[in-house]
């Protein structure tokens, strides 16, 4: 499966601080992608990096993409409490494939 | 611009009942369309997934039935409804180009008593 795993499952941290997560997959990938989740709403998409980047970057939001190690992070600077909120990566593989397959995600707490 | 959405917001309904949850998007054409289930605390799972018109893709066996009657519209449904179909459902929608990005609706919220 190319599902991607985050880690941490939970992080909790003050405003203010930065908020690092991760993301591991299994196989080979065209893109990656984040997206955010309000508590009982739906996902919202942050950022999608290409297989052929190393780095991305959208407002406070900073992407790195590893595909040596099949890995990703996302890292968020200066982090306020609207930041929390579940982070979740997706994959979209080599394969042409119309679906992007989800990890189960980071539950991210700012403390105020 | 694009708009989706989906319906009902939240729903109770029996054991044994049938179960028919609605998404329509605006603003696009021959969009893909997707079905993920969300169960608590957890990460999404792909249930279905149309690239178009009566195209129907299934990721796992399930209680759980799909239809895409019209372009923009893609109906999850039921005929007798499980305790374990509880969750939140929430349906999508790409461009009709592998990998893109997903637009999501805000969700129904499904309980089975």
């Amino acid at each position: 499966s190319q599902q991607g795993e985050e880690d941490p499952q939970a992080l909790s941290i003050q405003e203010g601080e930065n908020a690092t997560m991760n993301c591991s997959y299994k196989t080979s990938i065209n893109n990656l992608q984040w997206y955010r989740q309000n508590s009982g709403r739906g996902l919202v998409h942050l950022i999608l990096i290409r297989s052929n980047e190393r780095e991305k970057h959208s407002g406070r939001l900073r992407v790195t993409l590893d595909t040596s190690k099949k890995s990703s992070s996302l890292l968020i600077t200066a982090s306020r409490a609207a930041d929390t909120a579940s982070y979740f990566c997706a994959t979209g593989n080599q394969g042409g494939s119309e679906k992007l397959v989800f990890g189960k995600g980071t539950k991210l707490t700012v403390n105020p | 611009s694009q708009t989706i959405h989906q319906w009902p917001a939240t729903l109770v309904q029996p054991v044994g009942s049938p179960l028919s949850l609605e998404c329509t998007v605006e603003g696009t054409s021959n969009p893909n369309l997707y079905w993920y289930r969300q169960a608590a605390g957890r990460g999404l799972q792909l249930l279905f997934y149309s690239v178009g018109i009566g195209q129907i893709s299934s990721e796992v066996p399930q209680n759980l039935s799909a239809s895409r009657p019209q372009d923009r519209q893609f109906i999850l449904s039921s005929k007798k409804l499980l305790l374990s179909d509880s969750g939140f459902y929430l349906c999508a929608w790409s461009r009709g180009t592998a990998g893109n990005t997903i637009y999501f609706g805000e969700g129904s919220w499904l309980t089975v008593v």
